[in-house]
């Protein structure tokens, strides 16, 4: 069974505050890994998808790292905004025609 | 470009009956996933649709199932259902290039309760 790991389960930080998550996946039939954040009472919206080992992603305040041979992707947030509250999700593909396999979630709260 | 749609948003049903869920995919995607998630758990996958094929299942009874219209817009259906069906389904579609490094794309839903 193929096991995706997010921590921690929830985080609160107040505003300005740099933050980050782990998210751990099985090493093995490794084929990509997916960030999403999901506001409450929004869809999931994609933030990144990353294939190759030290694959790092940036996209504003926000950026993600890869490491295949070890399992284990970062996600960072440099002076967190309250707009940035959300779950964010990983989700880790052995390559099996759009099955993505998600973690539970790190659900960030930032304080103004 | 209009985005995942999917109906109804909620839904309330009993034990035993069933339920037939709708979903929309983005214009020209010709994927679409089907997602469960249940208080506690993390989104987990119930199957894949291309071009009206079942390409994928995840580990849920035969009670559920789906299908796929030539316009990619899909459809899933719970038989005889349980309480622990209640749930949030999810559905997702993927652009046209079929690659499992696309991005998919979420709708905003359905939230079923069984009671």
């Amino acid at each position: 069974i193929l096991n995706v790991e997010q921590s921690p389960q929830s985080l609160h930080v107040q505003e300005g505050d740099s933050t980050n998550f782990t998210c751990s996946f099985p090493s093995s039939n490794f084929y990509a890994l997916h960030w999403y954040r999901w506001e409450t009472a929004k869809s999931p919206e994609a933030l990144f998808v990353m294939t190759l080992n030290g694959d790092e992603k940036k996209k504003g305040r926000i950026s993600a790292t890869l490491n295949t041979k070890e399992g284990y992707s970062y996600l960072y947030i440099k002076g967190s905004q309250p707009e940035d509250s959300a779950t964010y999700l990983c989700a880790f593909s052995t390559g099996g025609y759009n099955k993505l396999i998600f973690g539970a979630g790190t659900r960030l709260a930032v304080h103004p | 470009k209009a985005g995942v749609t999917q109906t109804p948003r909620y839904l309330i049903k009993t034990r035993g009956q069933q339920v037939t869920l709708s979903c929309s995919p983005i214009s020209g995607h010709r994927s679409v996933s089907w997602y469960q998630q249940t208080p506690g758990q993390g989104l987990q996958f119930l199957f894949e649709y291309f071009s009206e094929t079942q390409r994928n299942k995840g580990n849920f009874p035969g009670r559920f199932s789906g299908r796929q219209f030539s316009n990619s817009r899909s459809e899933m259906n719970v038989s005889t259902l349980e309480l622990g069906d209640s749930a949030l389904y999810l559905c997702a579609s993927s652009p046209p290039r079929d690659s499992s490094t696309d991005t998919q794309y979420f709708g905003p839903g359905t939230r079923l309760t069984v009671l």
